[in-house]
């Protein structure tokens, strides 16, 4: 299994470029979440998917669209890249909990190193 | 704004110290999380803590889930370089659909001096 798999690596873009993250899974999880991360501010959710054709927005989600169309993938899209866009982001994935209540634990991509110039 | 909070926010420490980064959260938790990012890496998860006053043991790692629920611990004995990296603790502070999304705390980076 190559668990949770993020393309590309690494981008550079020119501000109001767009692109799109891809995050795939091959375990079935049915919760997945695009995390981004820079210094000194941890690892801040931006958007998340229950399940197959659903979203949400998380803590960050301005300038970012997300979309599962289907359940083992997971894209995050920038419409217009901004300098403040610059971050490191990790996808990830879960399964849904056995009782409802409690968090399964989260399995992450490699991340993508993104810079907006 | 930030709800899990953790301190400090570095640590170095020489080879064979003991080292602690504490989490603390402005609401009660059903559970925490934590994860340690080895530098260039992801983030992976270490263990989860459920109950009240729990502890759990690792090796040279000691985990703690205080009695209120808000707070924690990450405690390693003696450390080695291979304890290198940052670690986040990650609590569930929102609930949505019936289930609960993890926020991170700011995460603790570990140096080790040789």
């Amino acid at each position: 299994n190559a668990g949770v798999t993020q393309t590309p690596k690494f981008r550079v873009l020119k501000t109001g470029q767009s692109m799109t993250l891809l995050c795939a899974q091959d375990m079935n999880h049915e919760y997945m979440y695009w995390y981004r991360q820079d210094p000194g501010m941890g690892l801040r959710l931006i958007h998340y998917s229950v399940g197959e054709g659903t979203t949400a927005k998380g803590e960050v989600p301005d300038g970012y669209n997300v979309s599962r169309l289907k359940k083992q993938n997971f894209l995050l899209g920038l419409e217009s890249a901004a300098p403040s866009q610059t971050s490191v982001y990790f996808c990830a994935s879960s399964p849904r909990g056995d009782s409802g209540f409690l968090n399964e634990k989260l399995f992450f991509g490699s991340g993508t190193q993104l810079s907006v110039l | 704004g930030q709800q899990v909070m953790q301190i400090p926010q570095y640590q170095h420490v020489q080879e064979g110290e003991d080292f602690t980064t504490y989490c603390n959260s402005s609401t009660t938790l059903s559970n925490i999380q934590w994860y340690k990012q080895r530098p260039g890496g992801h983030p992976v998860f270490l263990i989860q803590l459920v109950k009240s006053g729990e502890v759990k043991k690792q090796k040279r790692l000691t985990f703690q889930f205080g009695e209120a629920k808000k707070n924690s611990s990450l405690h390693i004995t003696a450390t080695q370089t291979t304890d290198v990296g940052t670690y986040f603790c990650a609590g569930p502070v929102d609930r949505i659909f019936g289930n609960e999304k993890l926020t991170f705390g700011t995460g603790t980076r570990l140096t080790i001096i040789p």
